[in-house]
């Protein structure tokens, strides 16, 4: 079975703090795909990263990096000096190869309110 | 180049009645999905389709039924609407192991 859990329901945190979204993943697939999608206020799912379980590489993108460890089965999201921008349901998900229909398993959804 | 679309954006509806959502894409991909969103429960797959003519069940397709008669169209069906169906529905598309992209969403009450 495959499961993606992210246990923070909700963070509050004020502009400019780091903050971290952590993501942990069960899979019985050798290969594998994590994914984080953002989801504003305004209701639509913003793609952010695409990692294949082979890649372990940590990624940075402007304020955004990712921390894929599979030894922990953990895809953590790290937003850096955080901005009111931010704010917004984060969800995690993740996608096995061996079933053929590339569905998406998502987590709950960490939401996260970034104060002035 | 529009994505994925989906229409309406908003029903209401009362108990017993049906409705379609229609989604389309124009970006030719193979697999499309319905997905469900609730509150504190993430997105939940209704059923999918990895083609033309073709359809499978996902995690929650009881009171759904979908069709993908053409290529870049998915319809959702629902034909005798219940108020635990009260949601908002993304439909999403996708070329393989890419990511998939999400229509705006439907944000559908039964009452």
């Amino acid at each position: 079975a495959q499961k993606v859990t992210q246990a923070q329901t909700e963070i509050s945190v004020v502009e400019k703090e780091d903050v971290t979204l952590d993501c942990v993943y069960e899979t019985r697939d050798t290969t594998y795909y994590l994914f984080w999608y953002k989801q504003p206020p305004s209701g639509e799912l913003v793609f952010l990263i695409r990692r294949n379980s082979f890649d372990e590489q940590n990624e940075i993108s402007g304020r955004y990096s990712w921390n894929f460890q599979k030894s922990t089965s953990s895809f953590n999201f790290t937003i850096t000096a955080s901005q009111v921008v931010d704010s917004a349901v984060y969800f995690c998900a993740l996608s096995g190869t061996m079933d053929s229909s590339y569905k998406l398993i998502f987590g709950s959804g960490t939401r996260l309110l970034v104060r002035p | 180049n529009a994505g994925v679309t989906q229409t309406p954006k908003f029903r209401v509806l009362k108990t017993g009645q049906s409705m379609t959502l229609l989604c389309a894409q124009d970006m030719n991909h193979e697999y499309m999905y319905w997905y469900r969103q609730d509150p504190g429960m993430g997105l939940r797959l209704i059923h999918y389709s990895v083609g033309e003519g073709t359809t499978a069940k996902g995690e929650v397709p009881d009171g759904y039924n979908v069709s993908r008669l053409k290529k870049q169209n998915f319809l959702l069906g629902l034909e005798s609407a219940a108020p635990s169906q009260t949601s908002v529905y993304f439909c999403a598309s996708s070329e393989t192991r890419t990511e998939q992209y999400f229509g705006p969403g439907t944000r559908l009450t039964v009452t």
